[in-house]
């Protein structure tokens, strides 16, 4: 049974370009959440998606942008990429109810130079 | 609105010692805990989840949390730790949403 996987583990970009990050949520899965975790901090939550739709999401500029597609895998895009979003930016899915427990991938490491 | 606050950010000890991680909440809601643990590159792994029903929980592991109302808290304990247990540990919190709010985390040592 796979687990929640992403990709690519690592990515090397220069400011002003955009990113895309990509997600499949564990087998059964129906929610996808996307967290940044800089160094040395906890995960801040990003956005969540459900059904296709952005379910709720946290305090991130408009650049900061998503998509969920049927098969429930989801893409995380950044545009105009700045120094400051150097991260390491994680996908968790769940089941769709708000306690159901999050099931993170490994992340993908981004460095914006 | 709701919050976690992890209230050390490093906790050194030695092994087969016991280790207490605290973590205080706040909400206006009812609230879903959970805590985290985080090896070296690599995501965060479910250690333990407080959704209802008794307030002690219970790992696989060793550890347990115990859900405190009155002082809002969700601490972490583990009578004898191993070299195994150093790792990131978070706490987090859901509830009144689909967000899981997390803390920033306390960095276990365990010393030989």
């Amino acid at each position: 049974d796979a687990g929640v996987t992403q990709s690519p583990t690592h990515l090397i970009k220069t400011r002003g370009q955009q990113v895309t990050l990509r997600c499949s949520p564990k087998s059964g899965h129906d929610t996808v959440s996307w967290y940044q975790q800089a160094l040395g901090q906890g995960p801040q939550f990003i956005f969540q998606y459900y059904e296709e739709e952005e379910r709720q999401r946290g305090n991130f500029p408009d650049r900061f942008s998503g998509h969920q597609f049927p098969n429930y895998s989801s893409e995380l895009n950044v545009n105009a990429l700045l120094l400051g979003d150097s991260a390491l930016y994680l996908c968790a899915s769940s089941l769709g109810r708000g306690n159901s427990p999050l099931h993170f991938g490994n992340g993908t490491r981004l460095t914006v130079t | 609105a709701q919050s976690v606050t992890q209230l050390d950010s490093q906790v050194p000890v030695f092994e087969e010692a016991p280790v207490e991680l605290r973590c205080n909440y706040s909400s206006s809601v009812s609230v879903y805990l959970f805590w985290y643990v985080q090896y070296p590159n690599q995501g965060l792994q479910l250690l333990l989840k407080y959704l209802s029903g008794s307030t002690l929980v219970e790992s696989i592991n060793g550890f347990e949390a115990e859900f405190n109302k009155s002082q809002t808290s969700f601490h972490l304990r583990k009578p004898s730790v191993h070299i195994s247990d150093t790792a990131e540990y978070f706490c987090a919190v859901s509830g009144g949403g689909f967000k899981t709010i997390f803390g920033a985390g306390t960095r276990l040592f365990v010393k030989a």
